[in-house]
């Protein structure tokens, strides 16, 4: 049982490229969620999603877009990285969208 | 706005009681999570209060009071293990947690 996953790991592209992070779920959770963590700021929403083929933003959506065409899936992608977008992010995914969340591994993305 | 305090760091040692607390300001109000992170790795859930009073899982407690804007989470019988990150996270709204920067842990022998 695989539960979440986040791929790549870890990322280093260049300021201007697109950057895209994948999560994959087997749980077939209805909610998806992308955070960022940095210093400081513990963990910010970026999208979520309640279902496939429906999306909404979160705390701080600019920069970045996704889709879910498939339930187990949630990709994120930086349409043009900044280096304000160095960070770890975090997929998570939740059967109810309230209480409990689970979290993937993280993906350490670095945009020099 | 929201905004959600919680001490950066606490220190305490094996198998004493520690008490993490945090108070919010926010524009909706579902429910209080804890959350708990070791460097590395990711968060996982520990608890959820939405009612005021005390919830018990194990070594850890949780408790909110609504009226006061204010929970806190107890660890009890600390272990080695138990240093990490704790976050606590409002739930605003269906779906949306915010959460707060974290408290740092560190369990000495």
């Amino acid at each position: 049982d695989a539960g979440i996953t986040q791929s790549p790991r870890y990322k280093i592209t260049e300021t201007g490229r697109q950057v895209t992070l994948m999560c994959h779920q087997t749980w077939s959770h209805s909610y998806m969620f992308w955070y960022r963590q940095d210093l400081g700021h513990g963990l910010r929403l970026i999208y979520y999603s309640a279902a496939a083929d429906i999306t909404d933003k979160g705390e701080v959506p600019d920069g970045y877009v996704v889709s879910r065409s498939k339930t187990e899936n949630f990709p994120l992608t930086l349409e043009s990285a900044t280096r304000s977008q160095t960070s770890v992010y975090f997929c998570a995914s939740s059967e109810t969208g309230s209480d409990t969340q689970y979290f993937g591994p993280g993906t350490r993305l670095t945009v020099l | 706005g929201q905004s959600l305090e919680q001490p950066s760091e606490v220190t305490a040692v094996e198998g004493a009681i520690v008490q993490i607390n945090c108070t919010y300001q926010t524009s909706g109000f579902y429910g209080l999570s804890w959350y708990q992170q070791h460097d590395g790795g990711a968060p996982t859930f520990l608890s959820y209060n939405a009612l005021d009073g005390l919830e018990e899982t194990g070594r850890f407690s949780s408790f909110l009071s609504r009226s006061d804007s204010y929970g806190y989470l107890l660890l009890q019988e600390l272990q080695m293990k138990d240093s990490a990150s704790y976050f606590c996270a409002v739930l605003t709204g269906f779906q949306k947690l915010v959460f707060g920067t974290g408290t740092r842990l560190l369990v000495s022998p």
